[in-house]
């Protein structure tokens, strides 16, 4: 099972660039979440979605997009990247309701 | 707004020694809250988590939570601290009942020394 799966798993990019990481889950949760986390800060939500078609902000949604067409596919834009967007991040599905969120392995992205 | 406060960024303890973990959060609603592990280079794994129901929680791992209404705590331990707990907790907390939306702690590391 391969449950919550990230691509890339690193990545550096230069200032203005643009790219999509990749977050798919095998489990047919109905939500999924971006979050990103930085030293401590723990980790903080930039947009959530509670079903295909359905997404949300968090609370630092500055600077990326998402959108989700399929249960199982949940992509985080950043359309121009800027240093402070360097961080981990990861993406989490889970059932409605107090259930267990499983999260992917992470995606340190280095911005330049 | 509901937040989530992790009192000491850094705990270090012996192997063998109890382990205390110290999370108080806000809320003005009956909250649900969670213990998350992450081991270095890893994602976050569940440990336990509170849903109203009983206050002494018990997770993976010998750990438990103990659900204090009027300490607006959920403190984790472990009575007895090994090697490979090592790693970093995060409470957490979820404003909507959902986990889809979860507000964390600024996170604890925990250092086990033989």
């Amino acid at each position: 099972n391969a449950g919550v799966t990230q691509t890339p798993k690193f990545q550096v990019l230069k200032t203005g660039q643009s790219m999509t990481l990749q977050c798919a889950q095998d489990m047919n949760h109905e939500y999924m979440s971006w979050y990103r986390q930085d030293p401590g800060m723990g980790l903080r939500l930039i947009h959530y979605s509670v079903g295909a078609g359905i997404t949300d902000q968090g609370e630092v949604p500055n600077g990326y997009n998402v959108s989700r067409s399929t249960t199982e596919d949940f992509p985080l834009r950043l359309l121009s990247a800027a240093p402070s967007q360097t961080s981990v991040y990861f993406c989490a599905s889970s059932l409605p309701g107090p259930s267990e969120a499983f999260f992917g392995q992470g995606t340190r992205l280095t911005v330049v | 707004a509901q937040s989530v406060t992790q009192l000491g960024s850094h705990v270090s303890v012996s192997e063998g020694a109890l382990v205390l973990l110290r999370c108080n959060y806000s809320s003005s609603v009956p909250p649900y809250l969670f213990w998350y592990v992450q081991y270095p280079n890893q994602g976050l794994q569940l440990l336990l988590k509170y849903t109203s129901a009983a206050t002494l929680v018990k997770g993976i791992n010998g750990f438990e939570a103990e659900f204090k209404k009027s300490e607006t705590s959920f403190h984790l331990t472990k009575p007895s601290a090994h090697m490979s707990d090592a790693a970093e907790y995060f409470c957490a907390v979820s404003p909507s009942g959902n986990t889809g939306k979860l507000i964390f702690g600024q996170g604890t590391t925990l250092q086990v020394k033989p």
